[in-house]
Parts: C-alpha cells; sequence; structure tokens
C-alpha cells in the first residue's frame, strides 16, 4: 500500500524559513494537500493540488512537488505557525495522510 | 459559507456500533464527497472513508468489513456506524468536505466529536 513519510518534529526560529517534507514513491505524479491542526482545532487546509493557496491562508505558505517529495515552505514563520501538519495525497479512492510533523516555533 | 457539525455519542461500550451524523448547512450536500476522518490520542490524522451524494462509497481497507458510510440528501446530513469498537477506535471523529480524484483534498471541516470506548 501506498505511504507518505513525515519527519516527526521540526523547530525554527521566529522569522525564519520552515521546510517540512513528505515523502512517498513517485509522490511527484500525484497531487499533495498540507493541513494545518491546531491542539483542540479542526484540520486546516492550507495548500491542494501541491501549490495552490485557499481564500484566506496567508501568502508565507507555499508549496511545491516534485519526485518522490512535497514540501510546504512557511516564510518568515510566525509564532502562530506553531502546530501539527499533515501531507495528503490519494490513491484510488483512497485518501493517505502523512503521520504528521509538529512545528515548534522558537 | 459551508459548516459541517457532528453529532452522536460520545461514549459506545466495547463490541458495540458507533453511530455518528454529520449535519451540513450553508450548501448542498450534493454534487460533492463527504468524509469520515479520525484523530486517535496520541497519534496522526487517520482517513475512515467517504461518500458521494449519489451513494457512492469508498473505506479504508483497515475499516471495511466494520464500516458503513450512508447519506440523507432529504436532510443534507451523511452518517457513519463503525461495529464491533475496540479501544483503538477512540478520538476524535471529523466529518469533512472531500473533492474526489487524483487531485483530492478537504475543504470544510466539522469541529469534531471525542469517542471514549469503554465499558
Amino acid at each position: 500500500s501506498y505511504e507518505l513519510t513525515q519527519p516527526p518534529s521540526l523547530s525554527v526560529s521566529p522569522g525564519q524559513t520552515a521546510s517540512i517534507s513528505c515523502s512517498g514513491d513517485k509522490l511527484g505524479e500525484r497531487y499533495a494537500s498540507w493541513y494545518q491542526q491546531k491542539p483542540g482545532q479542526s484540520p486546516l487546509l492550507v495548500i491542494y493540488q501541491d501549490k495552490k493557496r485557499p481564500s484566506g491562508i496567508p501568502e508565507r505558505f507555499s508549496g511545491s512537488n516534485s519526485g518522490n517529495t512535497a514540501t510546504l515552505t512557511i516564510s518568515g514563520t510566525q509564532a502562530m505557525d506553531e502546530a501539527d501538519y499533515y501531507c495528503q495525497a490519494w490513491d484510488s479512492h483512497t485518501v493517505l495522510f502523512g503521520g504528521g510533523t509538529k512545528l515548534t516555533v522558537l | 459559507q459551508v459548516q459541517l457539525q457532528e453529532s452522536g455519542p460520545g461514549l459506545v461500550k466495547p463490541s458495540e456500533t458507533l453511530s455518528l451524523t454529520c449535519s451540513v448547512s450553508g450548501g448542498s450536500i450534493s454534487p460533492y464527497y463527504w468524509s469520515w476522518i479520525r484523530l486517535p490520542p496520541g497519534k496522526g490524522l487517520e482517513w475512515i472513508g467517504y461518500m458521494s451524494y449519489t451513494g457512492t462509497t469508498h473505506y479504508n481497507p483497515s475499516l471495511k468489513s466494520r464500516l458503513t458510510i450512508s447519506v440523507d440528501t432529504s436532510k443534507n446530513q451523511f452518517s457513519l456506524k463503525l461495529r464491533s469498537v475496540t479501544a483503538a477506535d477512540m478520538g476524535v471523529y471529523y466529518c469533512a468536505r472531500t473533492w474526489d480524484g487524483s487531485g483530492s483534498y478537504s475543504d470544510y471541516w466539522g469541529q469534531g466529536t471525542l469517542v471514549t470506548v469503554s465499558s
């Protein structure tokens, strides 16, 4: 079965760039989406179809997908960006989530 | 603005059936797909399954034998039934609007409902 792999955690200083990776076999040939989830809240879609931003998502969130890796990039990371981030792909009518990356801003 | 709201018992006994309903407001059930997704304690998001407004269903293979997702377009609701629950089925259950196909993503989510399995 298809799997998506994310690093469990990532730390970044405020104002720096955070890059969260999501790896899967030939992932670049599929679309990737990204969700932000803060404690006690529902997941929030921040990137879909590799690089599209939903309305209301700040421009500092961007996405790319090539080869075996999709990447969520947060430029000028802010304290409010501290959250769990999940990548998601689709395979034959099956929705797949990565294990999640806990982003710490300190 | 589309809004989703989960409802159902927060406590289920082991071996019994978990039943949840998601009510959709601010938009129609059609022509979209609608998902159930859960967050087990201390773990990551897990896709449970989704269905179209026409009733076409797709389930997580690991849950398929215990799972039924159905839709009631007249009430703008869809439901989940998970049979023979165990402690491994505990967590926060979310309903979400999902776009099917290779570019799949879920853009609207409910607030989630906590499910505990205990006698």
